[in-house]
């Protein structure tokens, strides 16, 4: 699966929208990209996820480049409550592997 | 919303002890996994299971560990002889198919504490 570079972290005021970056230069045609976050030590958690096209639900959005080659996890009004790790992961779709592989993510500190 | 649950909360045992952690994946879900961290370090994959059988496993997941689905509900991880190195949040999560598109839901975790 293709690696992941993303910000170790940031910080985004309350109430404003947080723009999370990944790089993933060597993706290629059957990988997804999707976004967990780990709140302390809970269990990931499944924001979002997509493949070539942008993509929202009712937590996030998700925007991907024309080359696939980076993305951004927004969260539009961004919460005390959305303090967590958030990681980008590649993955493979079909058959064969279907582990999820974690970085070290990017530490969201939401500040009143 | 279903949810993976996985008990107990938090396992406290003897180094050489035998610990079995329990998870319930979502019902309709027939892919299983095994993940584990340890305290300030990345999640890991451990192994997954589809149809009674281990699909994956990681080069962590040797001879001392093993899963089971010994019901239609329950998915469990034992370690046979505990390590202080085991010491970890163990979650385990689910997908609903093999389709590889679909959605891993991780379950709120075992914290196991091997002294």
């Amino acid at each position: 699966d293709a690696k992941t570079t993303q910000p170790p972290s940031m910080d985004c005021a309350e109430g404003r929208a947080a723009n999370l970056p990944c790089n993933h230069s060597t993706i290629s045609g059957n990988e997804y990209v999707y976004w967990y976050r780990q709140i302390h030590s809970q269990g990931p958690q499944y924001i979002i996820h997509g493949l070539k096209n942008n993509e929202t639900n009712e937590m996030a959005s998700l925007i991907i480049t024309e080359d696939r080659k980076s993305s951004t996890l927004i969260l539009p009004h961004a919460t005390l409550r959305d303090t967590a790790v958030y990681y980008c992961i590649v993955r493979r779709k079909g058959a064969g592997s279907y582990q999820l592989t974690f970085g070290k993510g990017t530490k969201l500190s939401v500040i009143p | 919303e279903p949810e993976v649950t996985q008990t107990p909360s938090h396992q406290v045992t003897q180094m050489g002890q035998e610990v079995i952690l329990r998870c319930v994946p979502i019902s309709n879900h027939l892919y299983f996994y095994w993940y584990r961290q340890i305290l300030g370090q990345k999640v890991e994959f451990l192994v997954s299971f589809y149809n009674n059988e281990i699909s994956e496993k990681s080069e962590i997941f040797d001879d001392q560990f093993s899963v089971e689905r010994p019901d239609g509900s329950n998915f469990t991880l034992k370690i046979r002889s505990t390590k202080l190195e085991d010491s970890a949040m163990y979650f385990c999560a689910s997908t609903r198919d093999s389709a590889g598109t679909d959605t891993q839901y991780f379950g709120p975790g075992t914290r196991l504490t091997v002294l």
